[in-house]
């Protein structure tokens, strides 16, 4: 069966420090992978989504960014961490094949992310 | 492009009671309409979906319709109980964009009390 993990679960890091968030997929290959963000009692914000090796795609304008270094492996990445970087990240896969839109997402339980 | 509108933002049942969320969405072209649980701590959980060629789908205690004709889909959950007490969330991913942005309801939050 497919599983997804992500690490670390919580994380406080101060204002400019970088930040390396990672999520790794097993049982599955070429999956679609997501990264979103989750403000308290919020919903979720698509950042990032990825179809293959090095193929990034971003949904906002932000201090973020992803990587995809190999199949399973999905990299969330800052240089210099702002306040508004605070908040729960959660990565998500789906099936690379079949119709896109028909398929659904599975979530790691994320990592909660405070900057002081 | 797709908008998903999620209603009640908070529910509030008695332990057994039916609680209703549901959801409106824009892109007539949407075709899949998944349902999420978020406990507290914790990523989504897939807990139910349904294509449009249906218009209702059951598993056990909770079953989704459709209504294609007025682009709404509704989460039904009867015989509540404290473990159902959750956030929800519909999505509808945009048809015309492949279904990478899809697009969440703003969540519900279901408070059953025992």
């Amino acid at each position: 069966s497919q599983t997804i993990h992500q690490w670390p679960a919580t994380l406080v890091q101060p204002v400019g420090s970088p930040l390396s968030l990672e999520c790794t997929v097993e049982g599955t290959s070429n999956p679609n992978l997501y990264w979103y963000r989750q403000a308290a009692g919020r919903g979720l914000q698509l950042l990032f989504y990825s179809v293959g090796i090095g193929q990034i795609s971003s949904e906002v304008p932000q201090n973020l960014s992803a990587s995809r270094p190999q199949d399973r492996q999905f990299i969330l990445s800052s240089k210099k961490l702002l306040l508004s970087d605070s908040g729960f990240y959660l990565c998500a896969w789906s099936p690379g094949t079949g119709g896109y839109s028909n398929q659904p997402q599975h979530f790691g339980d994320g990592t909660r992310l405070s900057i002081l | 492009g797709e908008n998903v509108e999620q209603h009640p933002s908070t529910l509030s049942v008695q332990e057994g009671d039916s609680a209703v969320i549901k959801c409106t969405y824009s892109d007539s072209a949407s075709n899949y309409f998944p349902w999420y649980k978020q406990e507290l701590g914790k990523g989504p959980q897939l807990i139910i979906d349904i294509r449009s060629n249906v218009g209702e789908k059951k598993d056990q205690r909770i079953a989704v319709t459709l209504n294609k004709t007025a682009k709404h889909f509704s989460l039904h959950i009867t015989e509540t109980q404290p473990e159902d007490s959750a956030v929800y969330f519909c999505a509808a991913p945009p048809d015309n964009t492949g279904g990478f942005k899809t697009i969440f309801g703003a969540g519900t939050r279901l408070f059953v009390k025992a």
